[in-house]
């Protein structure tokens, strides 16, 4: 079956650092690929999403490329900011008949201080 | 500009009482989902409505059921909530057919004693 792999967390930064967060995935067909966050007692916002190979999704700083050889969907930001702080979930769809059906990775927790 | 509602908020219950968590969507969307979210493990789908008038299980189904109301409500029920279903429960949206991202609502902390 499906499975999104993240890197495991907690990650802790200073503000203008780089930020990576790394996403694997294995999935059956070409499905589509998303970064989620989400804020402390909220629900989850799509980030930034891709949905064929090469690619490359953005939004607020942060960029992903959909690198189907290496099966990656690795999250990356220039220059993190407090306001960054949150949890990142990379997840997958499968499309066709799988209705829109998300599989999550575990999650990974971005701490940035000034 | 509601988008996903879930009530309630907060909710403790004892081990074997029963409730229902409601969720109501106000885009049209054809498809909804109820998902868990425990710490170090991310998601898990728990059931899936594709359309109005169908249900599925998802990953984690055991201990729960679904409604689907109508077009814009997707009730989970625990009938003997265990303690092993304390976590946040969150209910999400998509219009199908279209490569868009699930709308989340803000979720349901429940602990069950």
């Amino acid at each position: 079956g499906d499975s999104v792999t993240q890197m495991e967390g907690p990650v802790t930064l200073s503000e203008e650092a780089f930020l990576t967060i790394n996403c694997t995935y294995t999935a059956t067909g070409y499905p589509s690929l998303f970064w989620y966050v989400q804020y402390p007692g909220e629900g989850l916002q799509l980030l930034l999403k891709a949905t064929k190979a090469d690619d490359k999704g953005s939004n607020k700083g942060f960029e992903a490329t959909y690198r189907k050889e290496t099966t990656s969907f690795h999250l990356e930001k220039g220059s993190v900011q407090v306001s960054d702080s949150a949890v990142y979930f990379c997840a997958l769809s499968s499309g066709g008949t799988s209705y829109g059906k998300l599989t999550f990775g575990q999650g990974t927790i971005l701490t940035v201080h000034p | 500009n509601a988008g996903v509602t879930q009530t309630p908020k907060f909710q403790v219950l004892k081990t074997g009482q029963s409730m229902t968590l409601q969720c109501a969507q106000d885009m049209n969307h054809n498809s909804m989902y109820w998902y868990r979210q425990d710490p170090g493990m991310g998601l898990r789908l728990i059931y899936y409505s594709a359309s109005e008038g169908t249900t599925d299980k998802g990953e984690v189904p055991n201990g729960y059921n679904v409604s689907r109301l109508n077009k814009r409500e997707f009730s989970l029920r625990l009938e003997s909530a265990a303690p092993s279903q304390t976590s946040v429960y969150f209910c999400a949206s998509l219009d199908r057919g279209l490569i868009q991202p699930q709308h989340f609502g803000d979720g349901t902390r429940l602990s069950i004693l």
